[in-house]
């Protein structure tokens, strides 16, 4: 079963804008939505994004999710020291859940 | 208030079984499909097994088929996660979530953890 592909880490100093890739195949982001989900250290995952680009209520606006092809986009503006955590995209794959490799967040 | 509490972890020789349950409250279980998923310690996310709202469907990651059974009582509002054969890679939390409805209400639990060593 496959996984999909995020880069490691990313950072950026507050105000900023980040955004981390999420490479996937047609099985997978190519034919289903995307989700991502934000993991604060110690903490259980919390959804972020689902449907590629749909918020759940309470998510600032300033998260925001973008799909293309075989490949997603989370985008954090206006950075802040409480977004510092480890994301996720995931998406179905035929009868399996799969989840990216994760990439975790520093704030300067 | 919504809760979805783990309970069952612990430390299990290799070989060994373990039985994982999750209560959910503060919202209508019966009508949520649910998930395991794990983390191995200082590791992502990996999806461990999916239970439709009625059982009707079942799926197992590669890594835990024919070893983890996953089960639910709606009338109880608990999932469960019967795990047999248990091998060292199979240490991490284990957490308890629903899947994810048009409306984007999903529930997780804390995670219960599972270390599996002689």
């Amino acid at each position: 079963q496959s996984v999909l592909t995020q880069p490691p880490s990313a950072s950026g100093t507050p105000g900023q804008r980040v955004t981390i890739s999420c490479s996937g195949s047609s099985s997978n982001i190519g034919s289903k939505y995307v989700h991502w989900y934000q993991q604060l250290p110690g903490m259980a995952p919390k959804l972020l994004i689902y449907r590629n680009n749909q918020r759940p209520s309470g998510v600032p606006d300033r998260f925001s999710g973008s799909k293309s092809g075989t490949s997603a986009s989370l985008a954090i503006s206006g950075l802040r020291s409480e977004d510092e955590a480890d994301y996720y995209c995931a998406a179905w794959d035929d009868s399996f859940y799969v989840f990216g490799t994760g990439t975790k967040v520093t704030v300067l | 208030e919504v809760q979805v509490v783990e309970s069952g972890g612990g430390l299990v020789q290799p070989g060994g079984s373990l039985r994982l349950s999750c209560a959910a409250s503060g919202f209508t279980f019966s009508t949520f499909s649910m998930n395991w998923v794990r983390q191995a310690p200082g590791k992502g996310l990996e999806w461990v097994s999916y239970i439709s709202s009625s059982s009707n469907t079942i799926y197992y990651a590669d890594s835990v088929k024919g070893r983890f059974t996953i089960s639910r009582d709606n009338a109880k509002n608990s999932l469960y996660l019967q795990m047999n054969s248990l091998r060292a890679e199979d240490t991490a939390v284990y957490y308890c979530a629903s899947d994810i409805p048009s409306t984007g209400a999903s529930y997780w639990g804390q995670g219960t953890l599972v270390t599996v060593s002689s």
